[in-house]
């Protein structure tokens, strides 16, 4: 089964706005890493934002982490068509004999219209 | 230098046919995952390895899949006797570190039909 939980689970908006993901997940993390999966294409690496981290920023990629609250949120700020894609958090936990595993949510959507 | 390659992109089997997924990682990496992923959702992981070590088999939905890694570099996902629940996307991914806590590089995965 899988921790995260994204919200919401499909996102339309028009270029230039931004975009706002949510996701939740369940147990103590080492840290928290955002993929984009293009249609057809493979998983790309966004962002990753340790545990002791609170807001990290890549280009037009801002990601929160409230480790309280057990959430992260997304935001992709002036969207383009290009960034149409499905946005997955992904949770690195500790698992047994000291391996952390990568836990991915079921995904957010993301529709851009030009 | 090159990226994960995963082959056959596409592959149609018959239920009860034997499939073998390929994965290529990135050379310079110590550990390699395997993931399936429904329609819709997340990928889910398989199992892993850690150079030719394979510590964690927990996620592999049955004894009918395996994998194996035997020099360390190329990987293996063989699936046996194939049902149509196995359908799916199979990705495979790598990672330069061994705790499993870095990021990681996905291949372009392998569709699985199985009729």
């Amino acid at each position: 089964s899988q921790q995260g939980e994204e919200d919401p689970q499909a996102l339309s908006i028009q270029e230039g706005e931004n975009a706002t993901m949510n996701c939740s997940y369940k147990t103590s993390i080492n840290n928290l890493q955002w993929y984009r999966q293009n249609s057809g294409r493979g998983l790309v690496h966004l962002i990753l934002i340790r545990s002791n981290e609170r807001e990290k920023h890549s280009g037009r990629l801002r990601v929160t982490l409230d480790t309280s609250k057990k959430s992260s949120s997304l935001l992709i700020t002036a969207s383009r068509a290009a960034d149409t894609a499905s946005y997955f958090c992904a949770t690195v936990a500790p698992f047994s004999g000291g391996y952390n595993k990568l836990i991915f949510g079921a995904g957010t959507r993301l529709a851009v219209h030009p | 230098g090159a990226g994960v390659s995963q082959s056959p992109r596409y592959k149609v089997t018959k239920r009860g046919q034997d499939v073998t997924l390929r994965c290529d990682p990135i050379s310079s990496h110590a550990t390699l995952y395997w993931y399936q992923q429904a329609l819709g959702q997340g990928p889910e992981f398989l199992t892993y390895f850690n150079y030719e070590a394979q510590p964690d088999k927990s996620g592999l939905p049955s004894d009918r899949f395996s994998a194996e890694r035997p020099e360390g570099s190329i990987s293996t996902l063989t699936i046996q006797r194939t049902e149509q629940r196995d359908s799916a996307m199979y990705r495979c991914a790598s990672s330069p570190g061994v705790s499993g806590t870095d990021t990681q590089y996905f291949g372009p995965g392998t569709r699985l039909t199985v009729l």
